[in-house]
């Protein structure tokens, strides 16, 4: 089974400043799907973001950017211009073609903004 | 977008009752869906597989006996806890990937199912 890591079970960032969310995975297979959830209190998991394995462009979406390295096996997301709703459980997946769908997740890390 | 529905969103039971979850989806054919379980502050936990019209596939570790998967229709996927005791209480989330409207290489999660077993 893939493994993916998140290093930092807590972060914390100033209203309006970036922080950055490390993931990394392990897997021998070239072709893939990441993904970046966020489980805010309500525990309804939202999907921020995605990124194919085989595009080297990084995904955006609004204040969301990733930073997707192939080579290092890592998928680290970046917040831009927190604000106060960002605050949550962001979860880094993997989701490999091969295995039905399914998603293997990493620890999570909880992510919180300050006013 | 895709929206995934679970019933009941919390249930509270006794010891040794068997308690029924619900995950549908509402407006597209879901091929796949998957249960996870969730500890607090934790991650999910995948539990069991299961594609419409075939026998779930379980994780290692998880009893299949216990925890009984159906997936009889495209929009409905049902895990049933049985002979529940106060260590299966822990929150419950299904998640659901199709074809169609969908690119299948998503999953479109319930909103989740506390079970709380006394």
């Amino acid at each position: 089974a893939q493994t993916v890591t998140q290093s930092q079970p807590e972060m914390s960032v100033q209203e309006a400043e970036t922080v950055t969310l490390s993931c990394t995975y392990d897997t021998s297979e070239s072709d893939y799907y990441l993904f970046w959830y966020k489980q805010p209190p309500s525990r309804q998991m939202i999907l921020v973001i995605r990124q194919e394995a085989y595009k080297q462009q990084n995904a955006t979406e609004n204040r969301f950017s990733v930073n997707f390295q192939k080579a290092a096996k890592s998928f680290s997301l970046k917040i831009s211009d927190s604000q106060l709703g960002d605050a949550a459980m962001y979860f880094c997946a993997y989701r490999s073609p091969n295995t039905g769908n399914q998603f293997y997740f990493g620890t999570g890390t909880s992510l919180t903004v300050i006013p | 977008g895709a929206v995934v529905s679970q019933h009941p969103s919390r249930v509270i039971c006794k010891s040794g009752t068997s308690v029924k979850i619900e995950c549908r989806s509402l407006d597209f054919q879901a091929t796949t869906m998957f249960w996870y379980r969730q500890f607090p502050k934790k991650s999910l936990m995948l539990m069991a597989t299961s594609n419409e019209g075939s026998k779930a596939t379980y994780e290692q570790g998880v009893e299949k006996d216990k925890f009984l998967i159906n997936h009889a229709s495209l929009t409905l996927s049902t895990l049933t806890v049985t002979s529940a005791h106060p260590e299966d209480s822990s929150f419950y989330i299904c998640s659901a990937s199709g074809w169609g409207m969908l690119r299948n290489n998503e999953q479109f999660f319930g909103p989740g199912t506390r079970l709380t077993v006394l």
